[in-house]
């Protein structure tokens, strides 16, 4: 059983609009999202993250929403350039500290989103 | 600053080898996790170690084992090995008590045969 969903397995997007990634979870008990950029033959790299207490957080160009009712977070970027071109990966965890940095992550499959010129 | 280091990039083994592999973390950092991407899918938790002991651990079976050295350094062991332990194991690093996010390595492509 998938606890963290992210449904589009691929994203088109022209160079300049608005993306939009989306991410659904089923465990209660995540208080803590985080996202993760990642290129070919590289590791993940961590983008942008969001606390429970919260229901947006903004970095630049990087924007997360967060819908607790819903168990629904989303990841904005506006505007698309080229070079975001990669697979996105919402991530969860929920235990003793807030951060992600004591916890294991529960991934998603990703979305690869491509961004068009 | 170096980041997070792992080794070898590359790895080739048969079914029924044991494999290890190395993983530094960045600097500054306490905590190290591992995980495994098979093909098309996102990272999946193995365990984590603090402190020179595992402190949680993932749905995989006990053939997956670790170590972490005083400077932090970590190992993943893996015996009996399965065609279906192909794939890319990634290292993570953090400092446990702070709101900071994990770090990840490049990465060991792991191919079994």
């Amino acid at each position: 059983d998938q606890q963290v969903k992210q449904n589009s397995p691929s994203l088109s997007v022209q160079e300049g609009r608005i993306s939009i990634l989306n991410c659904d979870y089923t465990n209660s008990m995540f208080d803590y999202f985080l996202w993760y950029k990642k290129y070919p033959a590289e590791g993940p790299t961590f983008l942008i993250s969001i606390s429970s207490i919260k229901d947006k957080n903004e970095d630049g160009r990087f924007t997360v929403f967060l819908n607790k009712s819903a168990k629904h977070l989303s990841l904005h970027i506006v505007p698309s350039q080229p070079g975001d071109s990669a697979v996105y990966f919402c991530a969860a965890s929920g235990g003793l500290y807030s951060g992600g940095g004591a916890d294991g992550l529960t991934f998603g499959k990703g979305t690869h989103l491509i961004i068009q010129p | 600053d170096a980041g997070v280091t792992q080794s070898p990039t590359h790895l080739i083994k048969t079914r029924g080898q044991q494999v290890t592999l190395r993983c530094s973390p960045k600097s500054g950092h306490d905590t190290v996790s591992w995980y495994q991407q098979a093909l098309g899918q996102g990272p999946q938790f193995i365990f984590q170690y603090y402190e020179e002991e595992e402190r949680q651990r993932g749905n995989f079976p006990d053939r997956f084992s670790g170590h972490q050295f005083p400077n932090y350094s970590s190992e993943l062991n893996v015996n009996a090995l399965l065609l279906g332990d192909s794939a890319l194991y990634l290292c993570a690093s953090s400092l446990r008590f702070s709101n900071q996010p994990q770090h990840f390595g490049d990465g060991t492509r792991l191919s079994i045969l």
